[in-house]
C-alpha cells in the first residue's frame, strides 16, 4: 500500500548546522510530494511540493528533491536558525488524499 | 484576513457524549478536510468534502459524522460510538479537489475525555 516513513525525531541541531530530515515513500506510480511543517502552537502550513520526479521543492530556505530511483524526498536545508524549530512532516498525494509521515519534531539550539 | 477558525481550542466530552467540533473557513474554498492527529503517528483522514452537501470518508471515519450545508462550514461530530476519541483534531480547505492544490489548516482543537 501507500505509506511515508520520516526518520524519528526530535532531531537536535546547532544553530547554524546543516539539516537532513529523511523521507522515504511507498506508492504505486508517481504521486506528488509534500513537506508541511507545524510550529509551536500553530496550525500546519505547506513548505513546499514537487509534483513529478526529479522536481526540485524549496522554500525558506529549505529543498527537497523528488527522487524516483530512491522512492525518496529529503528535506535539507543549509544553515539551520532557531526559528526553524517545529514539526515536520513529509506527505504524498493518493486518489487526491494525503498520506502522511508521523512528522519529525526539530529543535535547534542557539 | 482569510483563513480557517476551529473552536474551541479545547473540548472536554463526557462518557456517552456527544460533540461538535467546529470549522469555518473565509478562503472561498470548495474542498474541506477533516484530520486526526495523535502523538507519533502522521495525520489520519477522518472526512472530506469536496462541494457543499456532499462529503466522503476518509480511512477512519467510523464513530464520526459531518455535514457541509454552507461552503464555508464543516463541523465534526464526535460520538459516543468513537471508544478513543481523546487527540487533536485538524481541518483544512483547498481550493478544490486537485490534490495540487495547497491544504490550508486551521490552529486544531484538542479533545479530551473526563
Amino acid at each position: 500500500g501507500n505509506s511515508v516513513t520520516q526518520m524519528e525525531g526530535p532531531v537536535t541541531l546547532s544553530e547554524e548546522a546543516f539539516l537532513t530530515i529523511n523521507c522515504t515513500y511507498t506508492a504505486t506510480g508517481y504521486p506528488s510530494l509534500f513537506w508541511y511543517v507545524q510550529y509551536p502552537g500553530e496550525g500546519l502550513q505547506l513548505l513546499l511540493k514537487a509534483t513529478k520526479a526529479d522536481d526540485k521543492g524549496s522554500n525558506k530556505g529549505f529543498e527537497a528533491t523528488y527522487r524516483k530511483e530512491t522512492t525518496s524526498f529529503h528535506l535539507e536545508k543549509g544553515s539551520v536558525q532557531v526559528s526553524d524549530s517545529a514539526v515536520y512532516f513529509c506527505a504524498l498525494e493518493r486518489d487526491y488524499q494525503l498520506i502522511w509521515g508521523a512528522g519529525t519534531k526539530l529543535i535547534i539550539k542557539p | 484576513d482569510g483563513g480557517i477558525t476551529q473552536s474551541p481550542k479545547y473540548l472536554f466530552r463526557k462518557e456517552g457524549q456527544n460533540v461538535t467540533l467546529s470549522c469555518e473557513q473565509n478562503l472561498n474554498h470548495d474542498a474541506m478536510y477533516w484530520y486526526r492527529q495523535d502523538p507519533g503517528q502522521g495525520l489520519r483522514l477522518i472526512y472530506y468534502s469536496q462541494i457543499v452537501n456532499d462529503f466522503q470518508k476518509g480511512d477512519i471515519a467510523e464513530g464520526y459524522s459531518v455535514s457541509r450545508e454552507k461552503k464555508e462550514s464543516f463541523p465534526l461530530t464526535v460520538t459516543s460510538a468513537q471508544k478513543n476519541p481523546t487527540a487533536f483534531y485538524l481541518c483544512a480547505s483547498s481550493r478544490g479537489q486537485e490534490i495540487q492544490e495547497t491544504q490550508y489548516f486551521g490552529p486544531g482543537t484538542r479533545l479530551l475525555v473526563l
